[in-house]
């Protein structure tokens, strides 16, 4: 069982519409999670990063984290176009620095 | 941008040959990490270097190697290279090690795209 769990999709989506993200991990000892967009031919850039449980607002994005059911998730409200990449969750335990990556779901975003 | 650059952008060669990627970090960033990242493996970490020192390693193969220079830069050695090795490989940098939070923002280059025909 691999240590992060990423469906890669592809999910399509029209715009406007409200986008759900996910990830499952299976080390209780991750504590830092992050959620990084990867446009096409690009690097990744982080999008979101949350420490321990509960909610994080930015904008029109939202990351949630439940650690007792090991599951993160990334909400997009009122998706554009632009939102069209690659997301990738990644994930962190405090004393071991590297971090642990989702392979990452694509989402397309139709006008 | 995000102040990593990374050279070069495009890499064609052949099998058992051996190649050098390189990457500058942002300025005043002290870590440097390297990946690897492909359609079925995802992005994979390799290794990470901080002020010229190794810190951490993950799935790097005995056939790779690095080293980040007194000058912050940083290079990725592939060598006897194989069909398999074509991927895209990042450079990212962060600031330090994340000693306060345990976890450092890490900025992304844009990546060298090699292909091992």
């Amino acid at each position: 069982q691999k240590e992060v769990e990423q469906d890669p999709g592809p999910l399509s989506v029209p715009e406007g519409a409200i986008v759900s993200l996910n990830c499952t991990y299976s080390n209780s000892a991750f504590q830092y999670f992050m959620w990084y967009r990867q446009y096409s031919r690009k690097g990744p850039e982080l999008l979101m990063y949350t420490y321990s449980s509960g909610n994080k607002e930015d904008g029109r994005f939202t990351a949630q984290v439940d650690k007792s059911s090991k599951y993160i998730s990334l909400f997009i409200r009122d998706s554009q176009p632009s939102d069209s990449a690659t997301y990738l969750c990644a994930l962190g335990a405090g004393n071991n620095r590297k971090l642990i990556w989702g392979l990452g779901t694509s989402l397309a975003v139709n006008p | 941008d995000s102040g990593v650059t990374q050279t070069p952008k495009h890499l064609i060669t052949a099998t058992g040959q051996r190649v050098t990627l390189r990457c500058s970090p942002r300025s005043g960033d002290l870590s440097v990490y390297w990946y690897q990242q492909s359609l079925d493996q995802g992005l994979q970490f390799l290794i990470q270097y901080y002020n010229g020192e190794e810190r951490a390693k993950g799935n790097i193969l005995e056939r790779f190697s690095a080293q980040q220079f007194p000058d912050l830069h940083s290079e990725l050695n592939l060598s006897s290279l194989e069909l398999g090795d074509s991927a895209l490989y990042f450079c990212a940098s962060s600031v330090g090690l994340g000693l306060a939070t345990g976890v450092e923002t890490q900025y992304f280059g844009p990546g060298t795209r090699l292909l091992v025909l």
